[in-house]
C-alpha cells in the first residue's frame, strides 16, 4: 500500500486563486517532498520539509507539516496557468532515506 | 538539471518479448531508482540500486530485474514483457539538493513503454 495520499484527487481553479492540496501517511518519516509533474514530462522536486519542521515557504509555496496527524499541506498562493500539473507528495519510511514513497497525485488546473 | 538519459523514450513490444530500458547519469550518483507511473496510482518503485551491483527490490518488483555493472548506467530488464506492463517508466536519481540536509530525487524523462 502506498505511503502518501494526496487529497483532493484534482483540483481545478481560476487564476490568481490559492491551490491548497493535502498528503496523508502512514508511518513516521524523516521528510516530505513535493513535486510537480507537468504532463509528459518527468517529476521535478519544488520543496522538502523535515519531520521537526512544522512550516516551510519557497517563492508562492507553502509548505506544513503536521507529524500528529501524519498529514502535511501544500499552498501554492496567487495561482498562474503555469501552475497547472500533478502535484505529488513523497516520503521516506523513516528507516532510511534510500526509498522514496510517492502517493497517487492531485491534478491542478488553473483557468486564466 | 542532473544529466540523466532514458533510452529509448518510446518502445512498443509483444507480448513475451524481452525488453531493456537504459537509465545513464553523467554526475556519479550513487543512488539510482526506476518507477512506473500508471493512472491513479502515481509512481511506483520497481527497484533502486545503492551502488555498483548492489540492487533491492521496490514494492512492484515482480517480473523486472535490474543490473548495474557501472556507475552511470542502470538497466531495467521485462524478460518476458506483458500487457500489464504497459506503462511509462521513469529513471531517478538520489542527491542532496537545495534543502542541504537530506537527499532530493531527480527524474529522467521518462520511457512510454507499450505492449500489445
Amino acid at each position: 500500500s502506498q505511503q502518501g495520499e494526496e487529497d483532493p484527487q484534482a483540483l481545478s481553479i481560476q487564476e490568481g486563486e490559492n491551490a491548497t492540496m493535502n498528503c496523508s501517511y502512514k508511518t513516521s518519516i524523516n521528510n516530505l517532498q513535493w513535486y510537480r509533474q507537468n504532463s509528459g514530462r518527468g517529476l521535478v522536486h519544488l520543496i522538502l520539509i523535515r519531520s521537526n519542521e512544522r512550516e516551510k515557504h519557497s517563492g508562492r509555496l507553502r509548505v506544513t507539516l503536521d507529524t500528529s496527524k501524519k498529514s502535511s499541506s501544500l499552498l501554492i498562493t496567487a495561482s498562474r496557468a503555469a501552475d497547472t500539473a500533478s502535484y505529488f507528495c513523497a516520503t521516506d519510511a523513516g528507516t532510511s532515506y534510500d526509498k522514496v514513497i510517492f502517493g497517487p497525485g492531485t491534478s491542478l488546473s488553473v483557468i486564466p | 538539471d542532473a544529466g540523466i538519459t532514458q533510452s529509448p523514450r518510446h518502445k512498443v513490444t509483444e507480448t513475451g518479448t524481452p525488453v531493456t530500458l537504459r537509465c545513464h547519469q553523467t554526475e556519479n550518483h550513487r543512488y539510482m531508482y526506476w518507477y512506473r507511473q500508471d493512472p491513479g496510482h502515481g509512481l511506483r518503485l520497481i527497484h533502486y540500486s545503492y551502488g555498483v551491483k548492489d540492487t533491492d527490490k521496490g514494492e512492484v518488483s515482480d517480473g523486472y530485474s535490474v543490473s548495474r555493472s557501472k556507475t552511470e548506467d542502470f538497466l531495467l530488464t521485462l524478460e518476458s514483457a506483458t500487457s500489464s506492463q504497459t506503462s511509462v517508466y521513469f529513471c531517478a536519481i538520489s542527491r542532496y539538493g537545495t534543502s542541504g540536509s537530506d537527499p532530493e530525487q531527480f527524474f529522467g524523462p521518462g520511457t512510454r513503454l507499450t505492449v500489445l
